[in-house]
């Protein structure tokens, strides 16, 4: 099972500012099959991003993702109020699909 | 509009059983993987089963390997989760998600949850 590992815990931050989240893989993700949701209390999850970088419909364009490979990064430009939440990674190229442990982005 | 609804979600008691439903409406339901996905209170989201858009292929996490029963009846466009031999360690909410076609085979759509909890 590959295991995804999210860091930092925890980013403080204000509106505005730049928001970069990290998620590692223990093994090299099949066809970087890597999606990013973000989760607000007492909500499921929402798909952000896709294929390692592609965001899903309707997502704003300060919502990117890069990497490949056993590295990936999610990035805010800008937060806005409405971006304050939890976020996690998922593998879905291998069997069984896995996710990280979230990352919280909180108002500083 | 794409909608996944949740039910059957309650108070069991260890080594119980509970049968989710997901009732899905808005898109071709038969021609869609399906999964569950659990998260235990303050915790993060787990992977539980997925099923093949026919019913002929259902895989599941090691920890309700032999538990739990992934199935779906396409004319009704529901997808169900029997849960037996229920563990504390299985309370959590249950979501029901979709493999979208469009969106790489990621989990594009998701229901609200309903909460399990198994408790004496």
């Amino acid at each position: 099972e590959i295991v995804l590992t999210q860091s930092p815990g925890t980013l403080s931050l204000s509106p505005g500012e730049r928001a970069t989240l990290s998620c590692r893989a223990s093994q090299s993700v099949t066809s970087n099959y890597l999606a990013w949701y973000q989760q607000k209390p007492g909500q499921a999850p929402r798909l952000l991003i896709y294929g390692a970088s592609i965001r899903a419909t309707g997502i704003p364009d300060r919502f990117s993702g890069s990497g490949s490979g056993t590295d990936f990064t999610l990035t805010i430009s800008r937060l806005e109020p409405e971006d304050f939440a939890v976020y996690y990674c998922q593998q879905y190229g291998n069997s069984p699909r896995t996710f990280g442990q979230g990352t919280k982005v909180e108002i500083k | 509009e794409v909608q996944l609804v949740e039910s059957g979600g309650g108070l069991v008691q260890p080594g119980g059983s509970l049968r989710l439903s997901c009732a899905a409406s808005g898109f071709t339901f038969s021609s869609y993987w399906m999964h569950w996905v659990r998260q235990a209170p303050g915790k993060g989201l787990v992977w539980v089963s997925r099923i093949k858009n026919d019913g002929s292929i259902t895989s599941y996490a090691d920890s309700v390997e032999g538990r739990f029963t992934i199935s779906r009846d396409n004319a009704k466009n529901t997808l169900y989760l029997q849960m037996n031999s229920l563990r504390a360690e299985d309370t959590a909410v249950y979501y029901c998600a979709r493999d979208g076609i469009s969106s790489g085979w990621s989990n594009d759509y998701w229901g609200q949850g309903t909460l399990v909890t198994v408790s004496s």
